[in-house]
């Protein structure tokens, strides 16, 4: 089975503190995301990494960074948290890039800014 | 373009009935179509894809209906049960993109199935 597991499931930080949320896959997934899910938005996505120290920036970047050293690992970073980065997080992996590929997401991060 | 518009943002019905979502495009480019579905607390996960070379795809209780002159396609939920309570996207992707390219999803809907 595959499996995606972020680091922490419930998260509260201050505005302004640097917030790292960290994601692992175990199944040599080419392809990484992250995405943040608000009611009535969806799934939103943030950054995408296809290859090791590749990123990509996705429909919502700003406020956001990502960071990818090794295959099996992708990090989202926000540098200075703020209210409005208040979500649902959830990282996604796959085998396939631009094809009929199944994403595998993670149970997701619940992050609160106070 | 790249947009896919899911309706409707939530729906109530009553067990044993049949539930519908539908989806829609624009990019003539798509040419994979997956619903995922994600229970409360959990990650989404594919329930089921289909391809533009067939007009319908069946497995156990859920089916998607494709459309591709409409640019259309919809999942139906028959004899829908409580245990199907939960979010759906859709999604759309072209299967033979460049290497950055995405997925897309819909919006989603939240499906709660009357006892």
């Amino acid at each position: 089975d595959v499996k995606v597991t972020q680091s922490s499931r419930y998260l509260v930080k201050r505005t302004g503190e640097k917030v790292f949320l960290e994601c692992v896959q175990d199944m040599d997934h080419e392809n990484m995301f992250w995405y943040r899910q608000d009611p009535g938005l969806g799934l939103r996505l943030i950054y995408f990494s296809y290859d090791v120290k590749m990123k990509e920036k996705g429909d919502i970047p700003e406020g956001y960074s990502v960071s990818r050293e090794k295959k099996e690992r992708f990090s989202l970073i926000l540098e200075s948290a703020s209210t409005n980065q208040t979500s649902m997080y959830l990282c996604a992996s796959s085998f396939l890039a631009g094809g009929d590929y199944e994403q595998y997401f993670g149970p997701g991060t619940r992050l609160t800014v106070t | 373009q790249q947009q896919v518009k899911q309706s409707p943002q939530s729906l109530i019905v009553q067990k044993g009935g049949i539930s519908i979502i539908n989806c829609a495009y624009e990019n003539t480019a798509f040419d994979y179509f997956p619903w995922y579905q994600q229970f409360p607390g959990k990650g989404p996960a594919l329930l089921i894809a289909i391809r533009p070379d067939v007009s319908e795809k069946k497995e156990g209780r859920f089916t998607i209906s494709f459309n591709k002159s409409a640019k259309q396609f919809s999942l139906h939920i028959m004899d829908s049960q409580p245990g199907d309570s939960a979010t759906y996207f859709c999604a759309a992707s072209a299967r033979w993109g460049n290497r950055d390219d995405k997925i897309i999803f819909g919006k989603g809907t939240r499906l709660h199935i009357l006892p």
